[in-house]
């Protein structure tokens, strides 16, 4: 069975800190791909960043990098020196080789305090 | 490209009533999707559209709900005979194609829906 899971439900930190919101994945598939999403309060999804199953290099954006380790199934997010701004609503979504759909994981609100 | 948009933002219904929604995808975008969301929850997917053709429907898509895109280009999504756990808000997402990056679903800001 294919699933993400988000254990972190809420994550709260003074801005400046860095912070990671953790990504955990089920799949038997060798190719799938992975998303992160951000979810302000307006509610709109806002993509991130894609990472398919046979690029294991981490990603760097600006604040934002991306940790990608199949031999833990995970693909955790680091914002560094964060920022009021990027309180929100963050989701990490897998998709098989074999369809479209997105698997969804229950999401983490990050909370940044100024 | 403009985004994807997404009309009503909000829509305050009672119980038994019939809604509409409409969707415009980003230009190009010939695969779009409708998902469900509910607060604390990730989206729930509830259709895709290729083109004009629905090529998959959600179980969770009851026979109150149906959803056309009749020209390939905008969809609407009606439920009928409202029910207060329909209240939920309605995503729509576009992607262009299947190779590589194209695969990226962009998300419009949804509609939010109150069933009273």
């Amino acid at each position: 069975a294919q699933k993400v899971t988000q254990a972190q439900t809420e994550i709260s930190v003074v801005e400046k800190e860095d912070v990671t919101l953790d990504c955990v994945y089920e799949t038997r598939d060798t190719t799938y791909y992975l998303f992160w999403y951000k979810q302000p309060p307006s509610g709109e999804l806002v993509f991130l960043i894609r990472r398919n199953s046979f690029d294991e290099q981490n990603e760097i954006s600006g604040r934002y990098s991306w940790n990608f380790q199949k031999s833990t199934s995970s693909f955790n997010f680091t914002i560094t020196a964060s920022q009021v701004v990027d309180s929100a609503v963050y989701f990490c979504a897998l998709r098989m080789d074999s369809n479209y759909q997105l698997i969804w994981g229950a999401g983490t609100k990050l909370i940044i305090k100024p | 490209d403009t985004g994807v948009s997404q009309d009503p933002r909000h829509k305050i219904t009672k119980r038994g009533q019939n809604v509409t929604f409409r969707c415009d995808p980003i230009s190009e975008h010939n695969r779009l999707y409708w998902y469900r969301q509910t607060l604390g929850q990730g989206p729930e997917f509830l259709t895709y559209f290729q083109n004009e053709a629905q090529l998959e429907k959600s179980r969770l898509l009851s026979d109150r709900f149906s959803a056309e895109r009749p020209k390939g280009s905008f969809s609407t999504l009606e439920i009928q005979r409202t029910e207060q756990g329909d209240s939920a808000m309605y995503l729509c997402a576009s992607r262009k194609g299947t190779s590589g990056s194209l695969d990226t679903q962009y998300f419009g800001p949804g509609t939010r829906l109150t069933v009273l």
